[in-house]
């Protein structure tokens, strides 16, 4: 069964701190890595798709990475807008070939 | 591109009673996905549709829940006897067919069960 698991649970930072994100994950042949962002009382907005390790996409202050475990969220220089939960997903080879299965999610707070 | 539509946005109820919901997709998408997410947690899948044909159920998907995309289009997700657990955020998602096209979600629908 694929699993996710994201670290910290919850992350705050000041205005201008760069900081990154952690996503691992276990799956039986990856089909690919999505990141989300979610905002209170929204559904998750897309972000980024990454499908083979070594593999990097960038969207202003975001860049996200993969290896063969996990997928690390580069946030650089903050701002407060950047506040919200970022949610990691994985889409593997075995049973539904379109799920999505997520992680908890990391909350992100940033203090001007 | 309008995006995905759910309704109502939010839904109280009292246990016991059925709640039907509403997703419209992007019009061009044809699969559409049904995840529920309860608080501090990630989406749990719950069914997808390829056009009209329902492909793969999860096993949360209990026989009180009932999904149905008439034509190809919008979908409904019914819940039967509504119990306390079932109170979560019902989200619905869809895209386009073909490997890892990015599934695009709605805004949910927020279930509370009384």
């Amino acid at each position: 069964e694929d699993q996710v698991t994201q670290s910290p649970e919850a992350l705050r930072l000041q205005e201008g701190e760069s900081s990154s994100l952690n996503c691992s994950y276990t799956v039986s042949g990856l089909r690919g890595l999505f990141w989300y962002r979610q905002d209170p009382g929204k559904g998750p907005e897309f972000l980024f798709t990454l499908y083979s390790a070594g593999e990097e996409k960038e969207k202003e202050r975001l860049k996200a990475t993969l290896t063969k475990k996990e997928s690390f969220l580069h946030i650089t220089a903050p701002k407060p807008e950047d506040s919200a939960t970022y949610l990691c997903a994985v889409q593997g080879l075995t049973g539904a070939n379109s799920k999505l299965t997520f992680g908890k999610g990391i909350t992100l707070s940033v203090r001007p | 591109d309008t995006g995905v539509s759910q309704n109502p946005r939010h839904k109280i109820t009292k246990r016991g009673q059925n709640v039907t919901f509403r997703c419209d997709p992007i019009s061009e998408h044809n699969r559409l996905y049904w995840y529920r997410q309860t608080l501090g947690q990630g989406p749990e899948f719950l069914t997808y549709f390829q056009n009209e044909a329902q492909l793969e159920k999860s096993r949360l998907l209990s026989d009180r829940f009932s999904a149905e995309r008439p034509k190809g289009s919008f979908s409904t997700l019914e819940i039967q006897r509504t119990e306390q657990g079932d109170s979560a955020m019902y989200l619905c998602a869809s895209s386009l067919s073909g490997i890892n096209q990015p599934q695009h979600f709605g805004d949910g629908t927020r279930l509370s069960i009384l």
